[in-house]
């Protein structure tokens, strides 16, 4: 049973350019969280997700960012006009039933 | 005030110490408690549940106190291997909203 799989590990954006982060969670894990990491601070949390639905979003920016987890397929963290304050360590983590999380290796997000 | 707050550190110890983190909570309705260990810059892994009666495992014990609104992890004889930084997750809410709150962590350093 693979782990929680990100990818890619490491994105390098320009300003202004957009961001996808895709996460696919263990195999029966309908529960999906992102989490963002700056450098030196803890993880921040940015959105719940079940399947096809935004269970929590409060935790992410009202602006340029989204995030689905469709039916198929894996969840997407999407950052539009990627500004340098979005460098930081992006990580999802799955859970079968929204309480032990199980983390993937993170995608590392530079903007230039 | 932040909803978990962790002592940041560094604790420094040496090898075959003991050392007791803390970690409090604001929300009194809060169900579930978890310690995580994160290595520098890497995913956080699942440590230990921590449960109201309390429970060890090997050489880490964790324990809950609700009505000072607090968990604790001990480690005894401490090993190099142990240097990390050590999360506390606190849960709200229930059933499909679940919500995991993060602490910023407490770094661990073992010396020799």
């Amino acid at each position: 049973n693979a782990g929680v799989m990100q990818n890619p590990r490491h994105l390098v954006r320009r300003r202004g350019q957009e961001a996808r982060l895709r996460c696919s969670p263990m195999k029966g894990h309908s529960h999906v969280y992102w989490y963002r990491q700056l450098p030196e601070e803890g993880l921040k949390f940015m959105v719940y997700l079940q399947k096809e639905n935004i269970i929590d979003e409060s935790g992410m920016p009202k602006e340029r960012f989204s995030a689905e987890f469709p039916k198929e397929g894996p969840s997407i963290l999407r950052i539009q006009q990627v500004v340098r304050g979005d460098s930081a360590a992006y990580f999802c983590a799955s859970s079968p039933q929204g309480e032990k999380l199980f983390f993937g290796s993170g995608t590392q997000l530079s903007v230039l | 005030r932040k909803e978990v707050e962790q002592d940041p550190g560094p604790f420094n110890v040496p090898e075959g110490a003991t050392v007791a983190f803390n970690c409090t909570y604001s929300n009194s309705a809060s169900q579930s408690f978890f310690w995580y260990r994160q290595d520098c810059r890497k995913e956080p892994k699942l440590l230990m549940s921590v449960y109201s009666s309390g429970n060890e495992d090997g050489r880490f014990t964790a324990q809950l106190n609700r009505a000072s609104q607090y968990i604790s992890l001990l480690i005894r004889d401490s090993k190099l291997s142990d240097s990390a930084t050590y999360l506390c997750v606190v849960i709200k809410g229930g059933g499909a909203t679940n919500k995991l709150i993060f602490g910023t962590g407490t770094l661990l350093a073992v010396q020799p």
